[in-house]
């Protein structure tokens, strides 16, 4: 199995660019989430969904929407990207029974100069 | 949630047990603990997690004090592979919450040769 894939793995952006970070799980996981993981910080929750169609806001979801019309994917989207939004993302499933044993992908470092 | 307190940073032998403390006193009936651990510029990693019983799996041990009030984390014999940032977690299981763990800044365990 693959787990849980985010793209791309390194990205640069200007002030105000628009992007999308791609996430993907294979493991038919109801809950899938964003976090951001700012430098010699923990991680802090943006946006996370309970199932397709379903999704609410983490803990700092300004500057960022979300969808999830399918179960497998859960992309994060980057409206207007500003400096304070360098960080690096990360995103994670769980099946939800119960306990939160969360699968983490690899990461996306993302620089807005 | 409760509030978790976990020491900055810990050294220890390889070979040797490692042992993290955490301390939640707040912690309510119904919260479990959650450890996991993030090795250098990766996804955290689920380890462990218990409610009141001690608990063992294929990485580690978990020890609950009987109040609850703290536990500890035993890699019993550490390698330098076990270098990482380890975060202690506490959460109610429920069906809504399996996306919104909240990390803190965790302990940084140092495995030295």
């Amino acid at each position: 199995n693959a787990g849980v894939t985010q793209t791309p793995k390194f990205q640069v952006l200007k002030t105000g660019q628009s992007m999308t970070l791609q996430c993907a799980q294979d493991m038919n996981h109801e809950y899938m989430s964003w976090y951001r993981q700012d430098p010699g910080m923990g991680l802090r929750l943006i946006h996370y969904s309970v199932g397709a169609g379903i999704t609410d806001q983490g803990e700092v979801p300004n500057g960022y929407n979300v969808s999830r019309s399918t179960t497998e994917d859960f992309p994060l989207r980057l409206l207007s990207a500003a400096p304070s939004q360098t960080s690096v993302y990360f995103c994670a499933s769980s099946s939800g029974q119960g306990y939160e044993k969360l699968f983490f992908g690899s990461g996306t470092q993302l620089s807005v100069l | 949630d409760a509030k978790t307190t976990q020491p900055t940073s810990m050294d220890c032998a390889e070979g040797r047990a490692a042992n993290l403390p955490c301390n939640h006193s707040t912690i309510s009936g119904n919260e479990y603990v959650y450890w996991y651990r993030q090795i250098h510029s990766q996804g955290p990693q689920y380890i462990i997690h218990g409610l009141k019983n001690n608990e063992t799996n294929e990485m580690a041990s978990l020890i609950i004090t009987e109040d609850r009030k703290s536990s500890t984390l035993i890699l019993p014999h550490a390698t330098l592979r076990d270098t990482a940032v380890y975060y202690c977690i506490v959460r109610v299981a429920g069906e809504t919450s399996g996306s919104r763990l909240t990390f803190g800044e965790g302990t940084q365990l140092t495995v030295n040769p």
